[in-house]
């Protein structure tokens, strides 16, 4: 089955400053990449994601880019504030008809003021 | 409108009993899943329900474990003789049916089981 890997498991950023959290995943016939954020407590919310036939989206602050070949896909927040404090989760998804998620284990990102 | 809901927030079992965990999904959405998150983890897949019928239970830890959707709508996580590892946040997600390509999960709040 499908594996998916995530770093850095921890993350801390001065404010107003990037964050990069790469993902990377086993399964060559996955082509659904979403990035979840959860807060403490919180269930969790889709922030951005992106399938197989596009190389990179941006919405915002927020990018995503894929690199099919090497299996590794990123998560890029700029201009970073303290809102964006939280854990984030990056899955893979790849039959079509069940999109059944499998997920990475977290980065928490602290964002400094 | 509504966004997904699990009932109850928070249940507290002792090891050999029985519980069960609701889940309303959004209204219109066919599909519906199960995870299961332990602390400082990503969701862990459980299973997969289009519509009635459960499409994907690969998940399921064990037979301890059952989860039925009679109507296509609410769904029902079974647990039976619960065990101590069994302590995590179950989290039901929906999202529009599946057969016309990859769709949002939206996720409910979850619930917190704790096996004492």
């Amino acid at each position: 089955g499908e594996n998916v890997e995530q770093h850095p498991s921890t993350l801390s950023v001065q404010e107003g400053d990037s964050a990069v959290i790469k993902c990377t995943y086993s399964d060559s016939a996955s082509n659904y990449f979403p990035w979840y954020k959860q807060e403490l407590g919180k269930r969790p919310q889709l922030i951005i994601d992106i399938r197989s036939n596009v190389g990179e989206k941006k919405d915002q602050r927020i990018a995503v880019t894929l690199n099919k070949t090497a299996k590794h896909f990123s998560l890029h927040i700029t201009e970073t504030q303290p809102e964006d404090s939280a854990v984030y989760f990056c899955a893979a998804s790849g039959v079509f008809g069940n999109e059944k998620l499998t997920f990475g284990t977290g980065t928490r990102l602290t964002i400094i003021p | 409108g509504a966004g997904v809901s699990q009932t109850p927030s928070n249940k507290v079992t002792e090891k050999g009993k029985y519980v069960e965990l609701r889940c309303d999904p959004i209204s219109g959405h066919t599909a519906l899943y199960w995870y299961r998150q332990s602390l400082g983890q990503g969701p862990e897949f459980l299973i997969y329900f289009q519509g009635t019928g459960a499409a994907d239970d690969s998940g399921l830890p064990n037979d301890r474990f059952f989860a039925v959707r009679p109507e296509g709508s609410v769904s029902t996580l079974k647990i039976q003789r619960t065990e101590r590892g069994d302590s995590a946040v179950y989290l039901c997600a929906s999202s529009l049916s599946s057969s016309g390509g990859y769709n949002e999960q939206f996720f409910g709040p979850g619930t917190r089981l704790t096996v004492l």
